[in-house]
């Protein structure tokens, strides 16, 4: 079974440039995530869809990052403009099911992003 | 605010030793309380403890849970370099409609040979 698959892996900008990355989950998993994860830190929800529709962008900064999720496949994390802080590992996962469910979540390898 | 709390932050053992990782946690509507490997950058799944008291086990990996002092333990013996990694806990928060993982910094484990 093939994984989360995640490009680019490497990207490095420079302030106030944009930059998207994208994401195909296992085949068959209806909820997708993306976390973001700042050195040293654990992991943190940035949104969460189910199937093409989003369920949780509680903690997602709306003014410069937007996401999609297209015919509830593959997604799409963009950030625009960027800023220093936003120098981190973005992480995709999917799930069969949702985590109230029980589901495991299955992680791609991430991109790493530094902002110069 | 929910927060789940590991430690130590970082461990340097010797192959054959034994670790013990923590972890605490406050997490509303809690569920379950999960440990994931991150090795590299991809966080793997190791366990998933719903229950207190019962410990699971995954050869040389094992964990219990103890939800009366919101604490979960990973365990793993004979460490090998191939053990190297951060591990990572993290609390279900099972309110809402979905659920929402809360994640801990991480224990970043070093095995020298």
């Amino acid at each position: 079974e093939a994984g989360v698959a995640q490009s680019p892996r490497y990207k490095i900008i420079e302030k106030r440039q944009s930059v998207a990355f994208w994401c195909n989950p296992i085949s068959g998993h209806a909820t997708l995530y993306w976390y973001q994860q700042i050195l040293g830190q654990g992991p943190k929800l940035l949104i969460q869809f189910q199937n093409n529709g989003v369920v949780d962008d509680s903690q997602l900064p709306k003014d410069r990052f937007s996401a999609e999720r297209l015919k509830g496949v593959d997604s799409t994390l963009k950030i625009q403009p960027a800023k220093l802080e936003d120098s981190a590992v973005y992480l995709c996962a999917s799930s069969r099911g949702t985590l109230r469910a029980n589901e495991k979540l299955f992680f791609g390898s991430g991109t790493q992003l530094s902002v110069l | 605010e929910d927060k789940v709390v590991q430690s130590p932050l970082s461990l340097v053992v010797h192959e054959g030793d034994t670790v013990t990782l923590n972890c605490s946690y406050e997490v509303t509507n809690f569920r379950s309380l999960l440990w994931y490997k991150q090795e590299k950058k991809a966080p793997t799944f190791l366990f998933m403890l719903t229950s207190s008291g019962i410990e699971k086990k995954s050869g040389r990996l094992s964990s219990i849970l103890d939800k009366k002092e919101l604490f979960s333990i990973l365990n793993i013996t004979a460490t090998q370099t191939g053990d190297s990694a951060v591990y990572l806990c993290a609390g279900l928060n099972y309110g809402g409609s979905q659920g929402n993982l809360i994640f801990g910094k991480g224990t970043k484990l070093s095995v020298k040979p």
